[in-house]
């Protein structure tokens, strides 16, 4: 149990286009979803906490206008990379999970290529 | 915020040995810590977790502890195999919140 999946799992497009990417839990209803953002041989960065039905709540430092999330239903998050640029181009995975400080299950990530 | 450092940043260990990697949080009101292995390309895997009220945990060959004084907990992976080799990461929860800091990684290499 407790599968989360993304699509798609790797996207190449052009400067200046908009892209989205897709989070969803499979098995199980997601009350919180989180959008991570991971530069070659670096850590994961938390960009955002998704919860159903209201808006997302976005870390210091990251463009909410340039990182559009989306979190229609419990088992469906988005984020829409706006007028993407080179410096753009990362690995983009998301969790999820049932609540409170508890294990989050992460996708398996989406590798975007802005050229 | 928190903060979580994670060291080292990387670790060659020969097949058999012990593994031992370390992590300190800033964050007095941290109460979940989990240690997550992953490998070129793919997801985070939990591979272990421990929270505020315990101080140690063990999963076969896999051991977390915990020294919440002192605000810090370690990971110890013992007779090691080449399969373990891998980038691992350490986690903080932000305070009692669902949201997760995660130190800078530790790359294993385990030699045969």
């Amino acid at each position: 149990g407790a599968v989360v999946s993304q699509h798609p799992s790797r996207v190449i497009c052009k400067s200046g286009t908009s892209v989205k990417i897709e989070c969803r839990s499979l098995d199980f209803q997601a009350t919180t979803m989180f959008w991570y953002r991971q530069f070659p041989k670096q850590s994961l960065m938390l960009m955002a906490t998704s919860n159903e039905g209201s808006k997302a709540t976005y870390e210091q430092g990251v463009e909410k206008d340039k990182f559009l999330i989306n979190h229609a239903s419990l088992t469906l998050s988005t984020l829409t990379v706006t007028s993407a640029h080179p410096e753009d181009s990362s690995f983009y995975i998301c969790s999820a999970t049932l609540g409170g400080p508890d294990e989050q299950y992460f996708g398996p990530g989406t590798r975007l290529t802005v050229t | 915020g928190e903060n979580v450092e994670q060291h080292p940043s990387t670790l060659s260990v020969q097949e058999g040995d012990s593994a031992v990697i370390k992590c300190t949080y800033s964050d007095s009101a941290s109460n979940y810590f989990p240690w997550y292995k992953q490998e070129l390309g793919k997801r985070p895997q939990l591979i272990i977790d421990i929270r505020s009220n315990v101080g140690e945990k063990k999963d076969q060959r896999i051991a977390v502890t915990l020294n919440k004084t002192a605000k810090h907990f370690s990971l110890h992976i013992t007779e090691t195999q080449p399969e373990d080799s891998a980038v691992y990461f350490c986690a903080a929860s932000i305070g009692g919140a669902q949201k997760l800091v995660f130190g800078q990684g530790t790359r294993l290499t385990i030699n045969p």
